[in-house]
Formats: structure tokens, C-alpha cells, sequence
């Protein structure tokens, strides 16, 4: 068990809804990193978030909207869904400080859409 | 573009065997490089890291070999077990705070013959 907590375990919705994905990082880590992992695409970053702060972006769509609450548990919104979209979503956590740099993957969010 | 180039994409290897996996990288501002362990459906596991300060490092079973000036690091499994049969991802980033997705390699599907 890595300490990284995430919600729902499956999501079955149709194209065009909207989601909410969330995840909780390991105790007092502050980077949440968004990943979506897919048949073809592999293991593709999505997005990060440091203590709050958006820090870095990858190829995530214009439809994918993240954020990282005061609390540091994070939220990744899928939005016009379509069904290229279904994937495994995972979420990190890292502590970013004292030289500790290791990422923790969460069990993941199966998301089919229909 | 990938920027981790990972193989073979699968292997197979008899128990008590050596299963090794090879990945190459392009951008030389990378300075950290893990290996990841996946079962099916479940998150990727951290399973050991290297610097490019060090040749090699070696975690009970598991060892990885680093050439920098090749840009090649690879993961060498010693007397493979039947447990081991999973999806091993290799991966890259640089040490910062902020900005230190990892860019993962394709994968490679192992199975171990008992």
C-alpha cells in the first residue's frame, strides 16, 4: 500500500458527461502529479500541483482541469467526455523536500465511457 | 516524441533465470531514473532508483546499471521468480522541486516459466 488514496476505483459514465476524479497523497507529501494510462499511449503525465500551485503541464486536454485544495488532496475534472478518454487515471504524491524526490502511485480510477 | 525508449516489449524467462530490461534516454538535464513494477490492476509500485552519480545499484534481487555517457540504464532481474511476471516500467526526470513529472518508458511485459 503506497498511502495514496484514490476515488472512485471504476467510473462508467456516457460521452459528453462530466467527472470528478479524486485523490488523496501519502501523509505530508505536497506534489500531487496527475497520470493517464492508456492501450496506446502508455503511461502519459497529465498534470502537477505543488502545495497548491499548478507547476507543471503536460499533454493534458482543454476538457481536463485539476486543482489542489488547501488540505492537499487533489481533483482532476473530465469534462464533454468522449470515448477516447476511457483510460486508467492515476494520481502520485511525492514530498519535494529533503531531497526526496520518489513518486508513490495511488491503486488508480478506471474510467470507461460509453 | 518519446523521450524514454524502453525494451523488449515483453519477455519471457524461465524461473531462476536473469530478465533483463534496457531503456535509453535523449535529454541529458535528466538526473533521475526509476523503475516501476505494475500487476494488473493495480497502481505502479516504485520498486528501486538511480542517480547518474553511481554505475549501478543493487537492491536484493534487483539491480540497476547506469552508462551516462550512453544514456542507457538498465534493470536486471536475478533468479526470476513466477511473482515477478508483471509490466516493468522504466522512467526519467530531473531532481527539482515543482517540476519533475516522470516520462515513462513503453513497458515491458515480463513472465516468468516456473
Amino acid at each position: 500500500d503506497s498511502g495514496v488514496t484514490q476515488t472512485p476505483k471504476h467510473l462508467i459514465t456516457a460521452t459528453g458527461q462530466r467527472v470528478t476524479l479524486r485523490c488523496s497523497p501519502r501523509s505530508g507529501d505536497l506534489s500531487v502529479y496527475w497520470y493517464q494510462q492508456s492501450l496506446d499511449q502508455g503511461l502519459q503525465f497529465l498534470i502537477q500541483y505543488y502545495n497548491g500551485e499548478e507547476r507543471a503541464k503536460g499533454n493534458i486536454l482543454e476538457r481536463f482541469s485539476a486543482q489542489q485544495f488547501p488540505d492537499l488532496h487533489s481533483e482532476l475534472n473530465l469534462s464533454s467526455l468522449e470515448l477516447g478518454d476511457s483510460a486508467l487515471y492515476f494520481c502520485a504524491s511525492s514530498a519535494q523536500r529533503d531531497g526526496s524526490y520518489e513518486q508513490y502511485f495511488g491503486p488508480g480510477t478506471r474510467l470507461t465511457v460509453t | 516524441q518519446q523521450q524514454v525508449k524502453q525494451s523488449p516489449q515483453s519477455l519471457i524467462v524461465q524461473k531462476g533465470g536473469i530478465s533483463i530490461i534496457n531503456c535509453a534516454y535523449e535529454n541529458t538535464a535528466f538526473d533521475y531514473f526509476p523503475w516501476y513494477q505494475q500487476f494488473p490492476g493495480k497502481g505502479p509500485a516504485l520498486l528501486i532508483a538511480i542517480r547518474p552519480d553511481v554505475s549501478e545499484k543493487k537492491e536484493g534481487r534487483f539491480t540497476i546499471s547506469f552508462n551516462k555517457s550512453a544514456k542507457q540504464f538498465s534493470l536486471h532481474i536475478m533468479d526470476s521468480q513466477p511473482g515477478d511476471s508483471a509490466t516493468y516500467f522504466c522512467a526519467a526526470s530531473k531532481r527539482q522541486t515543482g517540476a519533475n513529472n516522470l516520462f515513462f518508458g513503453t513497458g515491458t511485459r515480463l513472465t516468468v516459466i516456473p
